[in-house]
């Protein structure tokens, strides 16, 4: 049984600093990975999906990156700011059907 | 362009008692999906379908019914509310077929059972 795990599940920085967030997954055949953003109180938005056949993927300051071999995929997110505070969460599907498998996600609190 | 919508944003029952909790899409998505979201754990599959009349169960589809009558639809029944049913649940819909298309998701309905 596939399981997601984050660590850790709060993170807090200062502000300008760069940043990696961590996802760990058991079963490595994986369709694909996605990445959320969740604010308080609000849906998740999606920040950047990884097809299995992929490394990497990058949108703005966010580079997300996935090693299937490793069970590993890891947000980086450059020069963070303040507004980058929420939490973050990773998913992934294992087929067509594309049932997401969540991880519990990683806080994220930039401090000015 | 609304993406989706879901109804009412909080809401509180007694235990026993039933509602609907109501979700729309304007995307024309064929995939559509309830979640439930309880602290310190990821998010549960519900119950999910891949088109017009077609529904299957998730992970935690207990005490939870769904019917899909249109495309933009995809209201989940809570049949006799129990306090563990106390959470918030996100409706989710995407495009089917494509593995590169991400999941869109409404604000979410937070839901208590006293």
């Amino acid at each position: 049984k596939q399981e997601v795990t984050q660590i850790p599940a709060a993170l807090s920085v200062p502000e300008g600093e760069n940043l990696v967030l961590n996802c760990s997954f058991t079963d490595s055949a994986i369709y694909n990975l996605q990445w959320f953003r969740q604010d308080p109180g609000k849906g998740l938005t999606s920040l950047l999906l990884i097809q299995s056949s992929q490394r990497e993927q990058t949108s703005g300051r966010l580079n997300a990156s996935l090693d299937k071999s490793s069970g590993r995929s890891t947000l980086y997110i450059a020069a963070s700011q303040p507004g980058d505070s929420a939490t973050y969460l990773c998913a992934v599907s294992m087929d067509s059907n594309y049932q997401l498998i969540w991880g519990a996600g990683t806080k994220l609190i930039i401090k000015p | 362009n609304a993406g989706v919508t879901q109804t009412p944003k909080f809401q509180v029952l007694k235990t026993g008692q039933s509602m609907t909790l109501q979700c729309a899409q304007d995307m024309n998505h064929e995939y559509m999906s309830w979640y439930r979201q309880d602290p310190g754990m990821g998010l549960r599959l519900i119950h999910y379908s891949v088109g017009a009349g077609i529904t299957d169960q998730g992970e935690v589809p207990n005490g939870y019914n769904v019917s899909r009558s249109t495309t933009e639809d995809f209201p989940l029944r809570l049949l006799s509310a129990a306090p563990s049913q106390t959470s918030v649940y996100f409706c989710a819909s995407r495009k089917q077929g494509l593995s590169n298309q991400p999941q869109h998701f409404g604000d979410g309905t937070r839901l208590s059972i006293l």
